[in-house]
C-alpha cells in the first residue's frame, strides 16, 4: 500500500533559522504530493502541492520539490518566523476517483524568538 | 466563507454511549471524508463519500457508521463508544476534478 514517512519532531529552531522537514513516500504509480499545516486549535490547511516529478510547490516562503528518483518531497524555508510554529503534515494522493489522502505522522515545529 | 463546519467542537462520552458528529460544507463539493487524528500517526481515513448517495470504508472503519444525508452534509456515528475512539475527528471535502481537500476545525472526542 501507499505510505508517507516524515522526520519525527519536535523541531525547535530560532527565528530566522533555515528549516528542512524531510518527507519520503512509497506509492504504486505516480501520486500527487502535498504539505498541510495545522496551527494550534485549528484544522489542516493546504500549504503547497506538486502533481508531477520535478514540480516545485511554493507558498508563504515554503518550498518543496517532487523528487521521483528519491521518492521525496522535503519541505524547506529559508528564514522561519515565530508564526510558523505549527504541525506540518506530508501527504500523497493517487489520482483516482476517491482521491484519498495518505498522511505522514506530522512534524511539530517550534520557533523561538 | 464558512467552508467546512463541524459540530460539536468538544464532546465527552462514557463507554457505550452513542453520538453523531456532524459535518457540512457550503462549497458544492462532491466528495467528503472523515479522518481521525492520533498522536504520531497523522490522519487516518475512516470513511469517505465520493459523491452524494455513495459511501465507502477507509483505513479504520470499525466502530463507525456514516450517512451522506445530501450533497452538503456527511455525518459520522459512533453506536457504542469505546476508549480507543478517543481522538480528534476531522471532516474534509473536495470538489469534482480537484485534488485539494478542505478541512473543518475538528471535533475533540474523549471516551471515558
Amino acid at each position: 500500500g501507499n505510505s508517507v514517512t516524515q522526520m519525527e519532531g519536535p523541531v525547535t529552531l530560532s527565528e530566522e533559522a533555515f528549516l528542512t522537514i524531510n518527507c519520503t513516500y512509497t506509492a504504486t504509480g505516480y501520486p500527487s504530493l502535498f504539505w498541510y499545516v495545522q496551527y494550534p486549535g485549528e484544522g489542516l490547511q493546504l500549504l503547497l502541492k506538486a502533481t508531477k516529478a520535478d514540480d516545485k510547490g511554493s507558498n508563504k516562503g515554503f518550498e518543496a520539490t517532487y523528487r521521483k528518483e528519491t521518492t521525496s518531497f522535503h519541505l524547506e524555508k529559508g528564514s522561519v518566523q515565530v508564526s510558523d510554529s505549527a504541525v506540518y503534515f506530508c501527504a500523497l494522493s493517487m489520482n483516482n476517483a476517491g482521491n484519498m489522502l495518505t498522511f505522514g505522522g506530522g512534524t511539530r515545529l517550534m520557533v523561538k524568538p | 466563507n464558512a467552508g467546512v463546519t463541524q459540530t460539536p467542537k468538544f464532546q465527552v462520552l462514557k463507554t457505550g454511549q452513542s453520538m453523531t458528529l456532524q459535518c457540512a460544507q457550503d462549497m458544492n463539493h462532491n466528495s467528503m471524508y472523515w479522518y481521525r487524528q492520533d498522536p504520531g500517526m497523522g490522519l487516518r481515513l475512516i470513511y469517505y463519500s465520493a459523491s452524494e448517495g455513495t459511501t465507502d470504508k477507509g483505513e479504520v472503519p470499525n466502530g463507525y457508521n456514516v450517512s451522506r444525508l445530501n450533497k452538503r452534509e456527511f455525518s459520522l456515528r459512533l453506536e457504542s463508544a469505546a476508549p480507543s475512539q478517543t481522538s480528534v475527528y476531522f471532516c474534509a471535502s473536495r470538489g469534482w476534478g480537484k485534488n485539494i481537500q478542505y478541512f473543518g476545525a475538528g471535533t475533540r472526542l474523549s471516551v471515558l
